[in-house]
């Protein structure tokens, strides 16, 4: 299977940073990989897939880069809504597999 | 209304089946790959399969043994069983619907609903 490990695990950050969550794959994935968004209670919300290619409906202060092995998912300038915990999934093959997480909070 | 809803016992007793159904509310279950996920403290978000609306599945190889999907598409529904359950596969079971023209990109998910393996 194809290892996903994201960090930080956890980060602290306030309104208006810029925010940067990394996710490495233990094999080349090519761009087959998606960012979620999860709150609290709540299902996974799809942002990103095609490592960048941005989820209709998702404001466009997120960003995703990256190709193989490390990837990248960026919020420009956060806001009260995107305190949450983010996702990275693989879909180059099976089984597909999720990283740990990286839960953001509020500094 | 939700776009994907789960339904099924809550309680399943060790060594005994899980049954869980996903009732479709997108339109079309056609032309579409559709996944359960679970996710639990200990394990995170797992894949546990899939199956195209003309019934081909896939399933994780950590689960093959155990796990069985099928889809209804007169009732616009898809089902999952798995035998043999552990206090391992407590988790909340999620349903959801792949991107079109993808397998494994998830856009619309169900609620989620939590089973308990427990006697």
């Amino acid at each position: 299977d194809i290892q996903m490990t994201q960090s930080p695990s956890t980060l602290s950050a306030s309104l208006g940073d810029r925010v940067t969550i990394t996710c490495r794959a233990s094999q080349d994935i090519r761009s087959w990989l998606a960012w979620y968004q999860q709150k609290p209670g709540k299902a996974p919300k799809l942002l990103i897939y095609k490592a960048s290619s941005l989820e209709s409906g998702v404001p466009s202060r997120f960003s995703g880069s990256g190709s193989g092995t490390e990837f990248t998912l960026t919020i420009s300038s956060l806001q009260p809504d995107d305190f949450a915990t983010y996702y990275c999934q693989q879909y180059s093959s099976f089984p597909y597999t999720f990283g740990q997480g990286a839960r953001l909070d509020i500094k | 209304q939700v776009p994907l809803q789960e339904s099924g016992p809550g309680l399943v007793k060790p060594s005994e089946t899980l049954s869980l159904t996903c009732t479709v509310f997108l339109g079309t279950i056609s032309d579409y790959y559709w996944s359960w996920i679970r996710q639990s403290p200990g394990k995170g978000l797992e894949w546990v399969g899939c199956i195209y609306y003309s019934g081909s599945t896939n399933y994780n190889p950590s689960l093959k043994s155990r796990v069985s999907m099928s889809v209804d598409t007169s009732k616009n529904q898809f089902s999952l069983n798995l035998t043999s359950v552990t206090a391992a596969d407590t988790a909340v079971y999620y349903c959801a619907r792949a991107l079109p023209g993808e397998v494994s990109v998830f856009d619309f998910w169900g609620q989620g609903t939590l089973v308990t393996v427990s006697s």
